[in-house]
Formats: structure tokens, C-alpha cells, sequence
């Protein structure tokens, strides 16, 4: 089983859909969690991290479920600047470990 | 805003020619990484750096690549001889030793590595 596994996408949405991106992790000891996002050809970016309770930030909300090693990414009313690839990212004993991304492509 | 420089942005190099990638984290930074991305492809794990020492290692990681940290700011990244399928963007990344969710990873514009 890979340690970080995603949505293989892509997803390719119009403006002002909502859309959803899931991610499994292997290692149940792993302590920590974040949603990056990575434009094309640049570094990959912080967006959110993820918290046990749940957080929100604006139009994006990030959720944790430990019991199922499971963390999603929410969207709400997507723009077009939000294409981008969406990296889930797992802190497993100081070692940040990538998932393979998922492509989100918002049409006019 | 403090950020991870690297240098070369870019450097095409010929096969079997060794390489260094230089990096510079910032500066209260503690744990140091380094990721390759091959064009296309997903962002993956090459090696992680705490404490003067490699914490851990990928099976990408052979013994063709060494990491250093010479001076205490610059942390490099050597490959002996270079092979064409090393051809790939190569970025440092560093991050405080904070627990739970702090210590957010800080990354570099990368490197892009060309080898003919």
C-alpha cells in the first residue's frame, strides 16, 4: 500500500462548483497533515493544514478521520484561479510524505 | 518574508558529470529536505536531514547522492555521476520542529536539472 494515496483526478469543473479531493494514508502513527497545492512548474505551496476537529478557511475545508486514515479537501464555489494541482501531504516521524497530487481544472 | 533559496534555478549537465545543488533554508530551521519531481510526475522523497545527520532515506537515495551541510546554512544536495533518468526538478524544503500541525514545510523555487 502506497504511504500517501489520492484521487488520481483530473478533475475538470466550471466555476462555482463545489468539489472534493479524498486521501489515504498507510501509517496510523502519522501526526500531522496538510493540503498543498502546486502551480505549474513552481514549487509546491501551503494551503491549509488539517486539523482532528475539522477547519475551514474561506471557500476551502479540510477533514480528518483517524479511525479510517483519511483526510479530504473540500471547495466551495471554485474559481478559475484555483487550477492547480492539490498535494496531501503526511508528517510521518518528521518525514513529509507526498501524495502524487490530484489535477483540478476550473472552466469558464 | 524569510524563504528557501536554491541556486542553479537551472543546469544542463552531460552524463556521468557530477553535480552539487546548493540550498539555503531559513535560517531557524531544523529539519531539511530534499525532493526531486520528475515533469509530470509526483513530488517525491529523496532524503531528510536533522542534527548534522540523514534521519531517513529513500530507495531513490543510493550511493550515488550525498548530502551535506557544510557551514550551517547552506545544505547541498551531490550527485557523483549523473544519469539521464536524474533529469528532474530537485527542490529543498526545511521546516521548524514543531509537533502536531506546526512546522510547515517552506520550500525553494527548485532546480531543474537537465542531463544529455
Amino acid at each position: 500500500r502506497k504511504e500517501v494515496e489520492q484521487d488520481p483526478g483530473p478533475f475538470n469543473v466550471p466555476e462555482g462548483a463545489t468539489v472534493a479531493f479524498n486521501c489515504t494514508y498507510s501509517n496510523s502513527a502519522s501526526q500531522s497533515f496538510f493540503w498543498y497545492r502546486q502551480d505549474c512548474r513552481k514549487e509546491p505551496k501551503l494551503l491549509m493544514s488539517v486539523y482532528s476537529s475539522g477547519n475551514e478557511d474561506g471557500r476551502f475545508t479540510a477533514q480528518l478521520n483517524r479511525a479510517s486514515q483519511y483526510i479530504s479537501l473540500l471547495i466551495r464555489d471554485s474559481k478559475l484561479s484555483d487550477s492547480a494541482t492539490y498535494l496531501c501531504v503526511v508528517n510521518m516521524n518528521n518525514d513529509m510524505r507526498f501524495g502524487a497530487g490530484t489535477r483540478l481544472t476550473v472552466k469558464p | 518574508e524569510p524563504e528557501v533559496t536554491q541556486t542553479p534555478s537551472h543546469q544542463v549537465t552531460q552524463m556521468g558529470q557530477e553535480v552539487i545543488l546548493r540550498c539555503v533554508p531559513i535560517s531557524n530551521h531544523l529539519y531539511f529536505y530534499w525532493y526531486r519531481q520528475i515533469l509530470g510526475q509526483k513530488v517525491e522523497f529523496l532524503v531528510s536531514f536533522y542534527n548534522n545527520e540523514i534521519s531517513e532515506k529513500s530507495e531513490i537515495f543510493d550511493d550515488q547522492f550525498s548530502v551535506e551541510r557544510p557551514d550551517g546554512s547552506n545544505f547541498t544536495l551531490k550527485i557523483r555521476s549523473t544519469k539521464l533518468e536524474d533529469s528532474a526538478m530537485y527542490f529543498c524544503a526545511s521546516r521548524t520542529p514543531g509537533g502536531g500541525n506546526t512546522g510547515e514545510l517552506f520550500f525553494g523555487e527548485g532546480s531543474r536539472l537537465t542531463v544529455l
